[in-house]
């Protein structure tokens, strides 16, 4: 069975600094692999997906992600953090040719301070 | 093209009444995926439906839950005598049939209390 991991419960960044947020995950075959935004009393929206090809993944609102296969990370990065980047972040991960559910992490709570 | 719509998007309940939950996907989509999500909790998988299909349903409480997705209408999340520990926000979502490389997208939730 897939999972995810999220080590990180809450993530502080200085606005203009750089971030990450950490994700790691588990799959039997080949992932595909997700990450989800979540703002106060609303639904998740995507941020961006690896289906395959270059491990460097751009996405919205700037953020990119790296996929690394012997690492089994997916860590969500931006160069230069804004305020409304604050948010709660949701890693995802669905195995690859199966009709499978997709699995989310437990959020990481990202603040990002002025 | 809407997006998800889910209703109602606050439902308040008393203990020992039932709950109905329904979640209409974008249009196309053949695939609905429930959530249940706890304050200061991540998203916890419950059901995985395709239309009059579940196809997994490990993440479903054993009583009092139930999921259906019928050939016409919505999606309905069902609970039966509703207890406090209940209360939630509820979070449906629905894919294409494409073996899964397209991403879920995400109604914009049912937040559920029960008094």
């Amino acid at each position: 069975a897939q999972s995810v991991a999220q080590p990180e419960d809450q993530v502080n960044v200085a606005e203009g600094n750089p971030l990450t947020v950490k994700c790691t995950y588990s799959v039997s075959g080949n992932p595909y692999l997700f990450w989800y935004v979540q703002y106060p009393n609303r639904g998740l929206q995507f941020l961006l997906k690896y289906i395959t090809g270059d491990n460097l993944v751009k996405g919205s609102y700037g953020f990119e992600a790296e996929f690394n296969k012997s690492q089994t990370s997916f860590h969500l990065k931006k160069p230069s953090a804004l305020v409304s980047d604050s948010a709660l972040y949701f890693c995802a991960v669905r195995d690859k040719g199966r009709d499978d559910k997709i699995i989310f992490g437990k959020g990481t709570r990202l603040h990002i301070l002025p | 093209n809407a997006g998800v719509m889910q209703n109602p998007r606050h439902l308040v309940r008393r203990r020992g009444q039932e709950a109905r939950l329904r979640c209409s996907p974008m249009k196309g989509h053949s695939h609905v995926y429930w959530y249940r999500q706890l304050p200061e909790e991540g998203l916890k998988f419950m059901v995985y439906l395709q239309k009059e299909n579940i196809i997994d349903e490990s993440g479903m409480p054993k009583e009092r839950f139930s999921a259906e997705f019928p050939k016409e209408g919505p999606s309905i999340l069902r609970i039966q005598q509703v207890v406090r520990g209940d209360s939630a926000a509820y979070f449906c979502a629905s894919s294409p049939r494409d073996r899964g490389f397209t991403e879920a997208f995400f109604g914009q939730g049912t937040r559920l209390t029960v008094v």
